[in-house]
């Protein structure tokens, strides 16, 4: 198996500009899950997926911030303008529906916002 | 609220030696899982172990090892004859059953020196 995927892995936009992530889960994995890493932050949830439901948006910043899932192979992370303060590393990850099992995280997109 | 820490930022350990990384965390919940995970400079988070609550053996895989004390709610780490290749960051991470949505400690860089 490939892994989670992640595109792109890196990318450089002005304050602004939307900026679409994009992530494709482990086949047969029916929850996905979204994480920004910062240094003074850390680790965060930002939206989770079961069967392609969101389960718990809490964790989404602001309305600049929506997530999809069209299908089980796929899932996206919009920003809409995106600001400086957006810059992070962007994580998807994905695991068996119950979410206890491991998560399988993706290589990242390192995001900075100009 | 459920909440991970991680007291030492930064260790080093000499090639070969053994290294404790310490975590605590603290929740009101049973029945829970908790993680190691592991981040080198490439960024990819990888699983090291994972310790079910109710289990009472502590999980050992290889070279990594868990010391988890419930009634302290304590996971510390310990790597045994530490190899170059264990130089990262190492985050303790916890979820709760009910959930999907791990939470992560800040983390502690691990440096293994030759």
């Amino acid at each position: 198996d490939a892994g989670v995927i992640q595109s792109p892995r890196h990318e450089v936009t002005e304050m602004g500009q939307e900026v679409t992530l994009r992530c494709k889960p482990i086949s047969g994995h029916n929850s996905l899950f979204w994480y920004r890493q910062t240094m003074m932050r850390g680790l965060e949830l930002l939206i989770y997926f079961n069967n392609n439901v969101p389960i718990d948006d809490s964790g989404m910043p602001e309305d600049r911030f929506s997530a999809k899932m069209p299908n089980a192979s796929f899932s996206t992370l919009k920003i809409q303008p995106s600001e400086p303060r957006d810059s992070a590393v962007y994580f998807c990850a994905s695991s068996t529906l119950t979410g206890i099992d491991e998560q399988f995280f993706g290589p990242g997109t390192r995001l900075t916002v100009l | 609220a459920q909440t991970v820490t991680q007291s030492q930022p930064e260790m080093s350990v000499q090639e070969a030696e053994t290294v404790t990384l310490s975590c605590t965390y603290d929740t009101s919940e049973s029945d829970y899982y908790l993680f190691w995970y592991k981040q080198p400079p490439s960024r990819q988070m990888i699983l090291v172990i994972r310790q079910e609550a109710y289990k009472q053996q502590n999980a050992t895989e290889n070279r990594f090892s868990v010391n988890f004390q419930k009634a302290a709610k304590s996971f510390s780490l310990k790597i045994s004859d530490s190899q170059l290749g264990d130089a990262a960051m190492y985050f303790c991470a916890y979820i709760r059953r009910s959930q999907g949505n791990l939470i992560f400690g800040k983390g502690t860089k691990l440096s293994v020196k030759p």
